[in-house]
Order: C-alpha cells, then structure tokens, then sequence
C-alpha cells in the first residue's frame, strides 16, 4: 500500500516568509509525528498528534512553527517569518496506535 | 531527558566483514528500542525493533540487535555485510508511555566491494 508521503520534496524560501509543509499518513493511522533533521544530525521530535489533536508539541522551537490536522488525516506544518536556521529536512512519520513510526521522505527547507 | 549515543560516526569496512555499530541510551527507565536505515536517495525505514521479551532482536536483511539493559546499550550487528548495506544507521529510542522517537546522531556505513 501507498506509503507516507509529504508535499513539496522541496522549498526554497527567502528569509522573513511563510511556508507550509504538507504531509499525508498512511491510510487508518490515527498518529501522526513531525521531525526536523539538520545536517549531520538525526531527526529531532517537533509535535506528535493523536486524531486531530496535537498530544505531545513540546519539540516545537518557538511560536513561529504551528501544525494542525483538522480532519485527523493529513497535516500541515506552518513556519512563519521564516530564517536560515530553519533550513533542514522536515519529516513526517505516521503510525497505528503508537507502535512502529513510518516516515515519509521528507521536505527539504532551504532558507535563502 | 532522554538522549541516544553513536560512538561511530563513519565506518569502512570490506565485503564480508563482520558488523557491530554502537548505540546507547540514558534514560533508564522502560524503553522501546529502534534501529533505522536509510540507504542512499531513500527515506527512513525500520531495520528492527524492541519492544519486549527475548533481548536479541533479528530484522530484515540478516541484522540482529541485542538490548543490553544494565549497559543501556542495543548495539546492532550483522556477521557478513554486502555492498548494498551502504547506507546510514540511526538508533532511536521511546520512552515507556511517550511517542517521540529520540534519535542518535547516525552512523554512515561505506562498504567496499
């Protein structure tokens, strides 16, 4: 079956604007995870969502990255005001009831 | 917090020699263990896991793992790599009761046919 997949594979942005990153989980997983992995780095936890709310947002850096999933199935994380350190590989991951995460190929974030 | 050690930040090693990459964990508590792979162009997949019960784990592709838990260590191994096994290996963590995954830093696999 289709697996996790995200939307763009990848952005290019200017520093100071918006971005949105899109992901669809697998069919009937009712979690859903986002990381960010930076260079030479392994993914770093954001926020992990439960149906359509979010359990767990304690990863996020600050104020300027938001995430929501408002029919419990695809998610969107939304940078704002946006500045080089952000430029990373934001992934997505999904799972059933907590066990396995299986993660989508990830957007890449370049903040000129 | 929890957080995860891979001493080996890049290996090279020939075809048909023997495996063990390094992981350690700091929280000791309940855990779930996890070692990922990701091969060149590709995305992140699961290798294997540990949840529970027997403490020597196989996963796919002939590697096996062992949780070690009075060394907080689930060291990964394979006894004969192949060429195809170049790729990068992240262990990952799960605290009992949470679901963020903590990763290790990684460590970049070069085999040399």
């Amino acid at each position: 079956g289709a697996g996790v997949s995200q939307t763009p594979s990848n952005k290019v942005t200017e520093k100071g604007k918006y971005v949105e990153l899109r992901c669809d989980p697998i069919s009937g997983h009712t979690a859903l995870y986002w990381y960010r992995q930076s260079l030479g780095q392994g993914p770093e936890f954001l926020i992990y969502f439960q149906g359509t709310g979010a359990a767990d947002d304690s990863g996020l850096p600050n104020d300027r990255f938001f995430a929501v999933r408002p029919e419990g199935s695809v998610s969107t994380l939304k940078i704002q005001r946006t500045e080089r350190g952000d430029s990373a590989v934001y992934l997505c991951a999904s799972s059933w009831g907590g066990d396995t995460q299986y993660f989508g190929p990830g957007t890449r974030l370049t903040v000129l | 917090a929890q957080s995860v050690s891979q001493h080996n930040h890049h290996v090279i090693l020939s075809e048909a020699a023997s495996l063990e990459l390094g992981c350690n964990y700091s929280y000791g508590g309940t855990v779930n263990l996890f070692w990922y792979v990701q091969y060149p162009g590709q995305h992140l997949q699961l290798l294997l896991k540990y949840f529970s019960g027997d403490p020597l784990v196989k996963g796919i592709k002939g590697f096996e793992a062992e949780f070690i838990k009075s060394k907080f260590s689930f060291n990964l191994r394979k006894p004969s790599v192949q060429w195809s096994d170049t790729a990068e290996y992240f262990c990952a963590v799960i605290n009992f009761g949470n679901e963020k995954l903590t990763f290790g830093t990684g460590t970049r696999l070069t085999i040399i046919p």
